[in-house]
């Protein structure tokens, strides 16, 4: 079975800042999702992807599946960017569902 | 229509209650899926249906029965919980089964249940 770990769990940043969140699994793999979550809320698919990089606004995904790593950036940082953002790959062993990473919880300050 | 659909919202229910949380999508996707996520902890699958047929139930008691009367439609039925039940229980959707398929995945909002 896959093993998803994300760094860091905890981010507060200021407005305009850069941000990173990675991820790494154990099994290779064909595509790689991010997620968001706000508070006591339903899950966001921001991203799949499965080679390269993909875009959508502020927010940029990569993937080096070689390396079984992913980044999710946001530049120019919003506080209604404030939110859990997890990473979720196949579960793997030819089982069908996601196994997902515990999550970073991302706060940004005004 | 690009959404999953989750009834009720809330949910407050004894240990001696029957109850049911229903999901529905009419984007055409053949894969379903039940996952439970406690506070502060990721999601887990508890079940994956493949063309209305339950192919993954992730050992989970049998106080949870899901059923998929049909391909836009999703139930968990629930019976007997304990308190320790109580989580968020989300649905997703894919257009296809397999963890081969780069497809995407479609989570509704939720059912916040809570078993007193």
């Amino acid at each position: 079975k896959n093993e998803v770990e994300q760094s860091p769990q905890n981010l507060t940043a200021q407005e305009g800042e850069f941000i990173t969140i990675n991820c790494s699994y154990s099994v290779g793999i064909s595509a790689l999702h991010w997620l968001q979550q706000h508070p006591g809320g339903g899950i966001v698919s921001l991203f799949m992807l499965s080679s390269g990089k993909k875009k959508h606004g502020r927010l940029i995904a990569t993937i080096n599946i070689q390396e079984k790593h992913s980044s999710l950036h946001i530049t120019a940082s919003h506080p209604r960017d404030s939110a859990v953002y997890i990473c979720a790959a196949p579960s793997g062993g030819g089982a069908d569902g996601l196994t997902f990473g515990k999550g970073t919880h991302l706060i940004i300050q005004p | 229509d690009t959404e999953v659909t989750q009834t009720p919202k809330h949910l407050v229910m004894g240990m001696t209650n029957k109850k049911s949380l229903k999901c529905e999508q009419h984007m055409g996707h053949r894969a379903m899926y039940w996952y439970k996520q406690k506070a502060k902890k990721p999601p887990e699958l508890m079940f994956v249906y493949s063309y209305e047929k339950l192919s993954i139930n992730e050992s989970v008691p049998s106080r949870f029965s899901p059923e998929c009367p049909n391909s836009s439609l999703l139930n968990l039925h629930l019976h007997a919980l304990q308190p320790e039940d109580s989580a968020l229980y989300l649905c997703a959707s894919s257009p296809y089964p397999g963890p081969q398929r780069n497809t995407e995945a479609f989570f509704g909002q939720g059912t916040r249940l809570t078993v007193v």
